[in-house]
């Protein structure tokens, strides 16, 4: 089945430390984004990338890195210069321009302690 | 900049039908969107009104007024399963959406 799997489900991190979250993708979209969701609030873009070896900030880029070597593939680093990470960190994909509907991963939820 | 505004929750009871609002203030837009979370869970995409009118998929519906800025997402013959959060995107000129905080629906037996 296509689709976007998201690991780890559930990450801690220890402050001061990097950590990546992995985000895959079988649907052959070109488009892929992450998203950081905290309590009672939408969705706020992260990084998003439209074709292999590119992408761009978001709204709330500072703090976190990306990269898209591969199309399947969009891996999202948490860096340290990120002072309050604590969020459920989501991945999506879309089909191309004129498909308007993301679909995404399950989530990866991380905590600092 | 962009901005999305809707409730924060609503309560309807099983059966029922329920209407979720949407307005919007943009500086460019080109459609809006409607996705569904459950606690815990990703977003799933709803429906998507790039003009002006209904959209009817089974038992939701989303509205849309261009010149009013407005949308809704109406939902009818509510099921337990329904109990979500509702969210309202708005599509940008770069394909990018730009979020709601979302509506937390609460259904009732």
């Amino acid at each position: 089945d296509g689709g976007i799997t998201q690991s780890p489900k559930y990450l801690f991190r220890k402050e001061g430390q990097n950590v990546t979250l992995s985000c895959e993708q079988n649907l052959n979209h070109d488009a892929m984004y992450w998203y950081r969701q905290d309590p009672g609030q939408g969705l706020r873009l992260i990084y998003y990338s439209q074709i292999v070896n590119d992408f761009q900030k978001g709204d709330i880029a500072e703090g976190y890195s990306v990269s898209r070597e591969k199309k399947e593939s969009f891996p999202l680093t948490v860096t340290s210069a990120q002072k309050n990470p604590t969020a459920f960190y989501l991945c999506a994909s879309r089909e191309s321009a004129e498909n308007y509907g993301y679909t995404f991963g399950s989530g990866t939820r991380l905590t600092v302690v | 900049g962009q901005s999305l505004e809707q409730p924060s929750e609503v309560t309807a009871v099983e059966g029922a039908i329920v209407q979720i609002n949407c307005t919007y203030q943009t500086s460019g837009f080109y459609g809006l969107s409607w996705y569904q979370q459950h606690d815990g869970g990703a977003p799933t995409f709803l429906s998507y009104n790039a003009l002006d009118g209904l959209e009817e998929t089974g038992r939701f519906s989303s509205f849309l007024s261009r010149s009013d800025s407005y949308g809704y997402l109406l939902l009818q013959e509510l099921q337990m399963k329904d109990s979500a959060s509702y969210f309202c995107a708005d599509m940008d000129s770069n394909y990018q959406l730009i979020w709601g905080a979302g509506t937390k629906l609460i259904i009732k037996p």
